[in-house]
């Protein structure tokens, strides 16, 4: 069955530092999100993207976040200056449509020192 | 805020029983999602059911969906120990606009006893 990958499965950065999380959505899929699990709390939406930009964001998704589809397959979430609060897990997931199913890759661990 | 919460927080069952869980919401949907997460895991989509769906199953699981209540139960019949793990719901505001994001609510962690 079609799955979402994403690498790596685990991120150590030092504070400040610019961060980049990848994600290969299923391949037939139109919708792109990411979304982020601190520990111990809700999964929280930051972002969607459909058709080359982005759909809609949280509030959490500041000027510190972005996102691309710098090609065919893949879809990146960059953090440009991390803080130590941005340690979480984060999920890409994708959908073939508005208002179906959203599959979720297993997540990429974020730890900032 | 449309969150969903679920109640209870934790459930602790022996194998072969049914659980139930519960989850609310706020606002106005499109449609509700469950999903699983196991521990340190992604999550996994069991089912969707729609703002104009009751009741929705799937194999062992059931979903009903009362709009009027902004209410929705997760039922997972025979339970068996593979069963545990966290469960959420996420509920999806549709806007017209693209890609709608879910939210979701802290989940019921669901322990099976051999």
């Amino acid at each position: 069955e079609p799955e979402v990958t994403q690498t790596p499965s685990h991120q150590v950065t030092q504070m400040g530092q610019e961060v980049i999380l990848r994600c290969v959505p299923i391949s037939n899929h139109l919708y792109f999100y990411w979304y982020r699990q601190i520990l111990g709390q809700k999964v929280e939406f930051l972002v969607s993207f459909y058709n080359n930009e982005i759909s809609e964001k949280s509030e959490i998704f500041d000027d510190q976040f972005s996102v691309e589809r710098p090609d065919g397959s893949n879809f990146t979430l960059k953090i440009r200056s991390t803080k130590l609060e941005d340690s979480a897990m984060y999920f890409c997931a994708s959908s073939a449509s508005e208002g179906q199913p959203q599959h979720f890759g297993d997540g990429t661990r974020l730890s900032i020192l | 805020s449309q969150q969903g919460e679920e109640d209870p927080q934790a459930l602790s069952i022996q194998e072969g029983e049914n659980a139930t869980m519960n989850c609310s919401y706020k606002t106005s949907i499109n449609n509700l999602q469950w999903y699983r997460q196991n521990s340190g895991r992604g999550l996994v989509h069991l089912i969707l059911i729609r703002s104009n769906e009751r009741e929705k199953h799937s194999g062992r699981l059931r979903v009903t969906l009362d709009t009027s209540k902004k209410s929705s139960s997760l039922l997972i019949t025979a339970s068996r120990a593979a069963d545990t793990a966290s469960y959420f719901c996420a509920t999806d505001w549709y806007s017209g606009g693209g890609a709608d994001g879910l939210t979701f609510g802290k989940g019921t962690h669901l322990i099976i006893q051999p």
